[in-house]
């Protein structure tokens, strides 16, 4: 199993350009979630997945959308992307009750927005 | 302001020293998670503490819920340099749907 997997790894992109950051599990879970990761601030929840077919607001969405494909996969996009989202972004799932079941992550996406 | 709060932020022991890290809030959690992150890797889960009072030990680490379940503390018993890492706290507080980190602590443990 390769457990979360996130693409790309790095990521470079210009004020005003947008991208879509991939995730997908293997795992067979039904939750999944975004994170940012700021120097001083941890990790900070942008949206979440409960189940297949539903999503929900975290602690710091504007500016994102997402979408749950399918079980498997949960995509975050960044329409018009600002230097303030330059962070490292994580994926993660739990297998069962959303948020507090131990959560499993994908090793990141290191995003630079210029 | 961080519904977490971390503390102290930055840690340079020696190896074989012992060491305390903190993890305080106002409001009440219905449990409290602590993972370790290494560099450029994602955080892996080290333990949940439910009841409030638990303690619970891990090999050298002892984690501790506080009673009013706001708190929580990590201790580390002579630390090694496989101990280096950043350790984050984490929970959901009884307001509900909502999953909060903590600012984190960055351990160097120096051979």
């Amino acid at each position: 199993n390769a457990g979360v997997t996130q693409t790309p790894k790095f990521q470079v992109l210009k004020t005003g350009q947008s991208m879509t950051l991939q995730c997908a599990q293997d795992m067979n879970h039904n939750s999944m979630y975004w994170y940012r990761q700021d120097p001083g601030m941890g990790l900070r929840l942008i949206y979440y997945s409960a189940s297949e077919g539903t999503t929900d607001k975290g602690e710091v969405p504007n500016g994102y959308n997402v979408s749950r494909l399918n079980k498997r996969e949960f995509s975050l996009r960044l329409e018009s992307a600002a230097p303030s989202q330059t962070s490292v972004y994580f994926c993660a799932s739990t297998l069962n009750k959303p948020l507090t079941d131990t959560q499993y992550f994908g090793p990141g996406t290191r995003l630079t927005v210029l | 302001t961080q519904l977490l709060e971390q503390s102290p932020q930055f840690l340079s022991i020696q190896e074989g020293e012992n060491l305390t890290v903190y993890c305080n809030s106002s409001s009440v959690f219905s449990s409290l998670q602590w993972y370790r992150q290494e560099p450029g890797e994602g955080p892996v889960l080290l333990v949940t503490v439910v009841t409030g009072g638990e303690v619970k030990k891990l090999k050298r680490l002892t984690f501790q819920f506080g009673d009013a379940r706001k708190d929580s503390s990590l201790h580390i018993t002579a630390a090694q340099p496989g101990d280096t890492g950043l350790y984050l706290c984490a929970g959901e507080p009884n307001t509900g749907n909502q999953f909060y980190f903590g600012t984190g602590t960055s351990l160097t443990v120096i051979p």
